[in-house]
């Protein structure tokens, strides 16, 4: 129940296009979902964070789409750029429970070709 | 403003002895959080540390233990290593202890023969 399933593993896309990163909880608790951005070698790096009670946020080229029956949801990367190649974790947590902590889905490596 | 930074940026050691990691959180942080990245899979909560008490510990054996000093700094100690305790170990930190993002350090890789 502590699970968080993102898919898919890898993905390749080319410039210019929609980079979809899926993920899906199961845990009803989970009210606060991050995604961050990794490139190799550094800490992951904040990228957009949602809560449920919006079913979409945008900053920017990213977008949280939220879809709280589903218990479902995904980062969009418009106009996917060269520069955005690098690894996307999202991440769920219960922010108000006391036992606040991240539970990260498995990660997806994205290559944007040029 | 200064991130979160982390000591030693890579570290080597032997099956059996013992290893010590060392994060500064962000001015004004309180809260620290340790996380486990192996090769190839996705971050494994390890510990968290607000206030100076341990808060919450993921499940790992009790050979990972850590504690946050007055200052906010945490350092993280892994007793006895085994060959699997090979990973990068991110520390992060965070406002306060609800609702408040985690921000991270470039982690350390230990590595161990």
């Amino acid at each position: 129940q502590q699970q968080v399933k993102q898919s898919p593993q890898s993905l390749i896309v080319q410039k210019g296009g929609i980079s979809i990163i899926n993920c899906a909880y199961e845990n009803t608790a989970f009210d606060y979902f991050p995604w961050y951005q990794q490139f190799p070698g550094k800490g992951p790096a904040l990228l957009i964070a949602i809560r449920p009670d919006v079913s979409e946020k945008k900053e920017g080229r990213f977008t949280i789409s939220f879809n709280k029956s589903a218990k479902q949801f995904s980062l969009h990367i418009m106009d996917s750029q060269p520069g955005d190649s690098a690894t996307y974790f999202c991440a769920a947590s219960k922010s108000t429970s006391g036992t606040y902590k991240y539970i990260f889905g498995t990660g997806t490596r994205l290559k944007v070709l040029a | 403003e200064a991130g979160v930074t982390q000591s030693p940026t890579h570290l080597i050691k032997t099956r059996g002895q013992q290893a010590t990691l060392r994060c500064s959180p962000i001015s004004g942080h309180t809260s620290v959080y340790w996380y486990q990245q192996a090769l190839g899979l996705g971050l494994q909560f390890l510990l968290w540390y607000d206030e100076g008490e341990e808060r919450n510990r993921g499940n790992f054996p009790p050979r990972f233990s850590g504690r946050q000093f007055p200052n906010y700094s945490s350092e993280l100690n892994v007793n006895a290593l085994e060959l699997e305790d090979s990973a990068l170990y991110l520390c992060a930190s965070s406002l306060g202890s609800f609702g408040h993002e985690q921000y991270f350090g470039p982690g350390t890789r230990l590595t161990v023969t």
